[in-house]
């Protein structure tokens, strides 16, 4: 089974320009999470999507933005980048039943913005 | 809101010895706890989880992990180290079924293995 899968896996953005990551989920994972990991604050959850609806969100600016498809895949946006941005984001995947069903974490894209 | 507490960033240990790594939790309802490990240039692999199962919790590659309630801590063990064990080690909780997939990490610990 082809576990998470991102797209693209290095990105280099200059600041002010906008970014598009995409997420392949678990086949059969309709849960979809997008998480930013950078050495200054670890790993932050950015939001949750469910049935193409958001369904949990963390604590960052309405730059970052996601959306979910009808086939589960999920992409996240990143607008008016800054230095700041730069990290690793990952996505992850979840079956919604049974209700704890643990997430399964994709490679990651790395965002370096300059 | 939940918290977990990783003791120690770095954590040295020489092949064939235990591994201790410890986690530490915060929630005023009882949690979903996991343990991550993270190898270079790659994403998250969930070694472990704790769903009030069981205390005593089995994982992947020889790890595993016991929920003490009364001293609020996950703390993961492995019987003896291999060179393969080398890479970073994440704790994270979790509080209820709604928010399942929104998970407060640890800071990390960075296991080294030596011969």
């Amino acid at each position: 089974k082809a576990g998470v899968t991102q797209t693209p896996r290095y990105l280099i953005k200059t600041r002010g320009q906008q970014v598009t990551l995409s997420c392949s989920p678990i086949s059969g994972h309709r849960s979809v999470s997008w998480y930013q990991q950078t050495p200054g604050q670890g790993l932050q959850f950015l939001f949750e999507y469910f049935s193409e609806t958001q369904r949990n969100k963390g604590n960052f600016p309405g730059r970052f933005s996601g959306r979910q498809f009808s086939n589960s895949r999920s992409e996240m946006n990143v607008s008016t980048l800054e230095l700041g941005d730069s990290a690793l984001y990952l996505c992850a995947s979840r079956k919604t039943e049974p209700y704890n069903s643990p997430l399964h974490f994709g490679n990651g894209t790395r965002l370096t913005v300059t | 809101a939940q918290s977990v507490t990783q003791l120690g960033s770095h954590v040295s240990v020489s092949e064939g010895a235990l591994v201790l790594l410890r986690c530490n939790y915060s929630s005023s309802v009882p949690p979903y706890l996991f343990w991550y490990v993270q190898y270079p240039n790659q994403g998250l692999q969930l070694l472990l989880k704790y769903t009030s199962a069981a205390t005593l919790v089995k994982g992947i590659n020889g790890f595993e992990a016991e929920f003490k309630k009364s001293e609020t801590s996950f703390h993961l063990t492995k019987p003896s180290a291999h060179m393969s064990d080398a890479a970073e080690y994440f704790c994270a909780v979790t509080i209820s079924t709604g928010t399942a997939s929104k998970l407060t990490f640890g800071t990390g610990t960075r296991l080294q293995v030596t011969l």
